[in-house]
C-alpha cells in the first residue's frame, strides 16, 4: 500500500462500551507499533509487533487493552470497557529493516 | 529508563528567518537513534530527520539540520529559511539501538509547537 492505514479515522463513544481500533501497515513491514497520544501531550508507546508475535507490550496501561495482528498484516487494538480518561488519538506505525517508522494518520477516539 | 525531555512549549519564527527547537535526553545507552517527527495538525507523522548516535557528523536534510551533542546528550533542531508550511508540532525521539533491524519503540518528548510569521 501507499502508506500506513487506520479506522476509523474518529470515534466517539459512551463509557463502558468496547472499541476496535484497526491498523493495516504498509505492505511487507514486519514490525508494527501502537502508541498513544492525549491531548497536548507527546506519544506514548503502547505495544510492539514483530511479525505476529507482541515480544513489548510494556505500555499498555491496564488489562483492558489488547491487541493482535494477523497474518503479519492488519492489527487491532482493542479497548473495553472505555473510560474517559482512553480519550485519545491512537497512532499505529509500522517498519521495515531500515529503522524508519511510518506512521498512519491516527484514529481519534472520544470517550462521553 | 530513557526519558526525552523538550522544553520549549511554543517557539515563532518570521518566515524566511531561522529557528532552533531543543531536546536532551537521559539514557545509559551508548548506542541508539535519535530522530525529529513533524505533526502537522492532520495529524500524521512525518519524520523530518534521523541521527545515528555511533556518527560524530551531524544529519542534514535540505532546510533542517541536527547539532548532536553526544556528550551533553543534546539533539537539537535547526530549521532555516523558514516557511509557512513548517508550522507544526515537531517531536523529538530516541529509539534503542540494542535490538538491532528495525525493532524498538520510540520515546518522545512532548513537543514543541513552532508557528512561522509572515
Amino acid at each position: 500500500g501507499a502508506g500506513v492505514s487506520q479506522s476509523p479515522s474518529n470515534k466517539v463513544t459512551e463509557k463502558g462500551k468496547d472499541v476496535e481500533l484497526r491498523c493495516d501497515p504498509i505492505s511487507g513491514h514486519t514490525a508494527l507499533y501502537w502508541y498513544r497520544q492525549r491531548l497536548g501531550q507527546g506519544l506514548e508507546f503502547l505495544i510492539y509487533f514483530q511479525g505476529n508475535s507482541a515480544p513489548d507490550k510494556s505500555g499498555l496501561p491496564s488489562d483492558r487493552f489488547s491487541a493482535e495482528r494477523t497474518g503479519e498484516s492488519v492489527s487491532t487494538l482493542t479497548i473495553q470497557r472505555t473510560q474517559q480518561e482512553d480519550s485519545a488519538v491512537y497512532l499505529c506505525a509500522s517498519s521495515s529493516r531500515m529503522n524508519e517508522q511510518f506512521f498512519g494518520p491516527g484514529t481519534r477516539l472520544t470517550v462521553l | 529508563a530513557q526519558t526525552v525531555t523538550q522544553s520549549q512549549p511554543e517557539m515563532s519564527v518570521q518566515e524566511a528567518e531561522t529557528v532552533t527547537l531543543s531536546c536532551t535526553y537521559d539514557t545509559s545507552e551508548s548506542d541508539y537513534y535519535l530522530f525529529w517527527y513533524k505533526q502537522p495538525p492532520s495529524r500524521q507523522m512525518i519524520l523530518v530527520i534521523r541521527q545515528e548516535a555511533y556518527k560524530q557528523q551531524n544529519a542534514t536534510e535540505n532546510r533542517f539540520s541536527v547539532n548532536f551533542q553526544k556528550a551533553a546528550k543534546s539533539f537539537s533542531l535547526k530549521i532555516s529559511d523558514s516557511q509557512l508550511g513548517d508550522a507544526a508540532m515537531y517531536f523529538c525521539a530516541y529509539r534503542s539501538a540494542r535490538y538491532g533491524g528495525s525493532q524498538g519503540n520510540l520515546i518522545f518528548g512532548k513537543g514543541t509547537k513552532l508557528s512561522v510569521k509572515p
